[in-house]
């Protein structure tokens, strides 16, 4: 019964590697986001699809591009792995017209080597 | 633009004891909602109290409750009868109404212990 799934958990993968995370809510919720997590614990947004529109676009590289098949999956590709984006990326739903609450998924831990 | 500010870096105190983690915020806004999430070591974001700004009440949830002062834009959080399992990171988070991003804080490391 889990609320906001991301798979996979974690990911090491090499420099210059393309490689993808995918989140899935089983809320009902319309609005999911994708947030980075640095390794001093600072949350700072990067996406937002509301029913499958993007809705927030942050200043994040070209190399980062989401895409959300339906209001109920949101996904992450990485171009062009580089060290500096090794972080946790969590991905987060709410409902739209709501009380404003996200519900996280447990996170993906990217470490690019 | 919206700053969300938790003055203490870190906290430890012994397990049953009661421990408040300071935040304040700044915003122009008069209709917004505040919350406090955990995250423990696990990595997992939890959601553990929300607060509606047009609501007097301070919310609780069993062992946690929030001090709200609209005017001071102060949202401090209690945790009463600490436990173990509260040793976490505690964010501050703010979203206007209407709006599409939280803006969190820095975060406060709480330890408790045995």
């Amino acid at each position: 019964d889990t609320a906001v799934s991301q798979t996979p958990k974690y990911l090491v993968t090499q420099m210059g590697n393309d490689k993808s995370i995918k989140c899935e809510q089983n809320l009902g919720h319309d609005t999911m986001y994708w947030y980075k997590q640095d390794s001093k614990k600072f949350l700072k947004i990067m996406f937002s699809y509301n029913n499958k529109e993007l809705i927030i676009n942050e200043t994040v590289p070209n190399r980062f591009s989401p895409k959300s098949p339906d209001k109920a999956h949101l996904n992450l590709h990485i171009n062009s792995l580089e060290l500096g984006d090794s972080a946790v990326y969590f991905c987060a739903s709410r409902l739209l017209g709501g009380g404003h609450e996200q519900y996280f998924g447990p996170g993906t831990r990217l470490t690019v080597t | 633009a919206q700053t969300v500010t938790q003055s203490q870096p870190e906290m430890s105190v012994q397990e049953a004891e009661t421990v408040t983690l300071s935040c304040t915020y700044d915003t122009s806004e008069n209709n917004y909602y505040l919350f406090w999430y955990k995250q423990p070591p696990s990595r997992q974001m939890i959601l553990v109290i929300r607060q509606e700004a047009y609501k007097q009440q301070n919310a609780t949830e069993n062992r946690f409750s929030v001090n709200f002062q609209k005017a001071a834009k102060s949202f401090s959080l209690k945790i009463s009868d600490s436990q173990l399992g509260d040793t976490a990171m505690y964010f501050c988070a703010f979203i206007p109404e209407g709006a599409q991003k939280l803006v969190f804080g820095q975060g406060t490391r709480l330890t408790i212990n045995p």
